[in-house]
């Protein structure tokens, strides 16, 4: 079946560099879609992505849906503490019910 | 209230127990969507609702059954659990229009559940 993969699983950085994941797949999707989840709460949207070889920024994060329209790709500019948590990657599947498939994520901690 | 709750936060409960989950969503939207989410798994979709009415059930145990009353609001019945059933569940909502062209899925904080 269709499934995402989210790289690296963890990332462990000082607070004040750069960040980049991304997300591949065998699939071709027409929708990416980037979450944040912080310890004990929902994912939070952080950018969607709807045409291949969109840009799109949201603050310090800037996130490009790839060309061939299997893969994605996240950056955080100038981490800060609050940056930590579980970035996800998803893209929708199958109908038209907007059902979403998600990757594993990536686990990012800053050190200050 | 704003954006998509969901009660309990925290709920244990035996194998034997009948419990309830609540979500509940104030954004207008017209669908709604139970997840399940364990340690080192990507999110699994367990339910979804569209205007009311289930579309989707991804081969779910039947110990979980899902109630969606009004386009606000949906609830997930819990009995007879299994301690492998512990995990947090969450609820999204999103607003599907007609040619499915918008996917963003807005999360609850969702209920971490524990099975004893």
């Amino acid at each position: 079946g269709q499934q995402l993969n989210q790289s690296p699983q963890s990332m462990f950085i000082q607070e004040g560099e750069d960040v980049s994941m991304n997300c591949t797949s065998s699939s071709i999707f027409n929708t990416w879609l980037w979450y944040k989840q912080d310890p004990g709460e929902g994912p939070v949207l952080l950018i969607a992505l709807y045409k291949a070889g969109e840009l799109t920024s949201n603050g310090r994060l800037t996130a490009q849906f790839g060309i061939t329209r299997k893969d994605s790709f996240l950056n955080i500019s100038a981490s800060i503490p609050s940056d930590v948590g579980i970035y996800f990657c998803a893209a929708p599947y199958g109908g038209s019910q907007g059902n979403l498939i998600f990757g594993k994520g990536t686990k990012l901690s800053v050190k200050p | 209230e704003t954006g998509v709750t969901q009660t309990p936060r925290h709920l244990v409960m035996g194998m034997t127990n009948k419990k309830s989950l609540k979500c509940e969503q104030h954004l207008g939207h017209n669908a709604m969507y139970w997840y399940k989410q364990s340690a080192k798994k990507p999110l699994e979709l367990m339910f979804v609702y569209s205007l009311e009415e289930r579309v989707e059930n991804n081969s779910v145990p039947s110990r979980f059954s899902p109630e969606c009353p009004n386009s606000s609001h949906l609830f997930l019945h819990l009995h007879t659990l299994q301690p492998e059933d512990s995990a947090l569940y969450l609820c999204a909502s999103s607003q599907t229009l007609a040619g499915g062209e918008k996917y963003e899925q807005f999360f609850g904080p969702g209920t971490r559940l524990t099975v004893l």
